[in-house]
């Protein structure tokens, strides 16, 4: 079991935006800013999307967008495209010995 | 531009052991946390150690503390993962990324290992 709570799936038309949540606890995602997603292609390596909560490295379209309320973070794309179809995984620096946690995975359909 | 180049995987037995290597250029190696990641097939990432700039601050995931041991040649700008008392569960993709848990911002290809009789 992942130490970050992911929803399994989501799944979006074109044009549309999705949300996925990841949530912890506070000696994680609630108690540092230290959140990331990552995209990941089958067959590929992740791809930074979001650090620390809500920045966007150079590169990555501003379609993408992140937060976090409480123990929950959550990654926003919006203006859904084909190609935003992957698994995201979030991750955040914990308190606890391991240091580095992340979530489980979620795979994005786009319909 | 950044690149991180994974070497040293291969099937090996339970109980064996192997070191991988990552090859980094285009940045500043001595001035960046690297860390090593993995991915079982099929499965999620799994952090695995993380090593500060200078080499002085290690960490590792609970599952390999005291199996595996992480390292760095600044001067070769090179990073490693010794490997020993592998088992059935370690097999998976190994990926070495810049950066630690702040966010990895640069990731290789990975290199896969399999422990397997």
């Amino acid at each position: 079991q992942s130490a970050l709570t992911q929803p399994a799936s989501v799944s979006g038309s074109p044009g549309q935006s999705i949300t996925i949540s990841c949530t912890g606890t506070s000696s994680d995602v609630g108690g540092y800013n230290y959140v990331s997603w990552y995209q990941q292609h089958p067959g590929k390596a992740p791809k930074l999307m979001i650090y620390e909560v809500s920045n966007r490295p150079s590169g990555v379209p501003d379609r993408f967008s992140g937060s976090k309320s409480g123990n929950t973070a959550s990654l926003t794309i919006s203006g859904l495209q084909a190609e935003d179809e992957a698994d995201y995984y979030c991750s955040s620096y914990t308190s606890s010995s391991t240091r580095w946690v992340f979530g489980g995975g979620t795979k994005l359909t786009v319909l | 531009q950044v690149q991180l180049v994974e070497s040293g995987g291969g099937l090996v037995k339970p109980g064996g052991s192997l070191r991988l290597s990552c090859a980094a250029s285009g940045f500043t190696f001595s001035d960046y946390y690297m860390s090593w990641i993995r991915q079982a097939p099929g499965k999620g990432l799994e952090w695995v150690s993380y090593i500060s700039s200078s080499g002085s601050t290690i960490y590792y995931a609970d599952s390999v503390k005291g199996r595996f041991t992480i390292s760095r040649d600044n001067a070769k700008n090179s990073l490693y993962l010794q490997m020993n008392s592998l088992r059935a569960e370690d097999t998976a993709v190994y990926y070495c990324a810049r950066g630690g848990p702040g966010g990895g911002d640069y990731w290789g290809q990975g290199t896969l290992v399999t422990v397997s009789s």
